[in-house]
């Protein structure tokens, strides 16, 4: 499974949308990507997933580039709820174990 | 629903001592993994199964064993427990094996002096 890059860590005001973005420069066609988040010490939460199309869901949208290499995961008005370390991952449709890397911590301030 | 349930949430043992932590799912999901989470670390893949009867490695496998008897349950075993097994244990299940959405547990945390 191609590797993501997350940035460590970011804030955003409650009430604002927050732009989670994820590198996978290396991400072949049949690979989806997928988005977790973990609050505080909860078990991961699914998000939403997509492989060339923008998806939206009740909780974010995905944004996908064209070119596939790069994603960003958008919470369009961020809760204090939203706090929480957010994880990128990609995989093909054939694997059956997802990688974790160290995600990107999602402060929102109010 | 109950989704994925994880017994126990805590657990203190000492070096040597073996456990089992037990997971459960009430959702007829044929996957089901453990992850363990060290302190500001991403989650690595243990064990995991795509069905009843069947089990494989993943990542960490060292110092665990699981067997997947009925598709509802799936354990782990710490067979001589050891201070570097002090972590977060997390269970996920899946409705179908190619599929990445999981659904995780609460988690158990394993001290292990």
């Amino acid at each position: 499974d191609a590797k993501t890059t997350q940035p460590p860590s970011m804030d955003c005001a409650e009430g604002r949308a927050a732009n989670l973005p994820c590198n996978h420069s290396t991400i072949s066609g049949n690979e989806y990507v997928y988005w977790y988040r973990q609050i505080h010490s909860q078990g991961p939460q699914y998000i939403i997933h997509g492989l060339k199309n923008n998806e939206t869901n009740e909780m974010a949208s995905l944004i996908i580039t064209e070119d596939r290499k790069s994603s960003t995961l958008i919470l369009p008005h961020a809760t204090l709820r939203d706090t929480a370390v957010y994880y990128c991952i990609v995989r093909g449709e054939g694997a059956q174990k997802l990688v974790f890397g160290q995600g990107t911590r999602l402060t929102i301030n109010p | 629903n109950a989704g994925v349930t994880q017994t126990p949430k805590f657990q203190v043992l000492k070096t040597g001592q073996s456990m089992t932590l037990q997971c459960a799912q009430d959702m007829n999901h044929e996957y089901m993994s453990w992850y363990r989470q060290d302190p500001g670390m991403g989650l690595r893949l243990i064990h995991y199964s795509v069905g009843a009867g069947i089990t494989d490695q993943g990542e960490v496998p060292n110092g665990y064993n699981v067997s997947r008897s009925t598709t509802e349950d799936f354990p782990l075993r710490l067979l001589s427990a050891a201070p570097s097994q002090t972590s977060v244990y997390f269970c996920a299940s899946s409705y179908d094996p190619r599929a990445g959405e999981l659904f995780f547990g609460e988690g158990s945390r394993l001290t292990v002096l």
